[in-house]
């Protein structure tokens, strides 16, 4: 079945420091793939998405890649701020079935 | 515009109560999910409707668990017997049906925190 896995957390970075947290997954079919972002005491929210091979969905300064070939869609962001302290999750929908990973968290220290 | 609610934000009950979790979608938004998360976790599906009937229940853990949807709005999980491990957030999701693509952005409500004692 289709199942997202990605880097266990906790991760702990400095303010203005580079972050990627990796995220691979196994489906049948194109899904298309997703990060939320939780923020504390708040629901989940889309953060980015890619519907297709090779489409970079970006917002806030975060980005991933589609890439069908290493089955991935890694988040990175060139430089993170504390009110980036969230936890995040990689998800893929394919029919209207959505998985989503554990969830990474990240605390951003000033 | 509203977003997705759910009532209520959150529920202590008895292990062997009933418990009802209500869900108010996005208005227009055809489908509509319901996961769990349990501390630590990603969200779990348990069961999504397009319009009043439901898809994909084949996330219920079991059959003390239930959820309807008849009107095509507004939905309800029903928790038979409640059990200690019934412990965990709700969350309900709520999306446009877009028909021949695999594509749909799910909008989450804030959850019902359900705590079994």
């Amino acid at each position: 079945g289709n199942s997202v896995t990605q880097m266990e957390g906790p991760v702990t970075l400095s303010e203005e420091a580079f972050l990627t947290i990796n995220c691979t997954y196994t489906a049948t079919g194109y899904p298309s793939l997703f990060w939320y972002v939780q923020y504390p005491g708040e629901g989940l929210q889309l953060l980015l998405k890619a519907t297709k091979a090779d489409d970079k969905g970006s917002n806030k300064g975060f980005e991933a890649t589609y890439r069908k070939e290493t089955t991935s869609f890694h988040l990175e962001k060139g430089s993170v701020q504390v009110s980036d302290s969230a936890v995040y999750f990689c998800a893929l929908s394919y029919n209207n079935d959505m998985r989503f990973g554990a969830g990474t968290r990240l605390t951003v220290k000033p | 515009g509203a977003g997705v609610s759910q009532t209520p934000s959150n529920k202590v009950t008895e292990k062997g109560k009933y418990v009802e979790l209500r869900c108010d979608p996005i208005s227009g938004h055809t489908a509509l999910y319901w996961y769990r998360q349990s501390l630590g976790q990603g969200p779990e599906f348990l069961i999504y409707f397009q319009g009043t009937g439901a898809a994909d229940d084949s996330g219920l853990p079991n059959d003390r668990f239930f959820a309807v949807r008849p009107e095509g709005s507004v939905s309800t999980l029903k928790i038979q017997r409640t059990e200690r491990g019934d412990s965990a957030v709700y969350l309900c999701a709520s999306s446009l049906f877009l028909a021949g693509g695999p594509y749909n952005e799910q909008f989450f409500g804030p959850g019902t925190r359900l705590t079994v004692l």
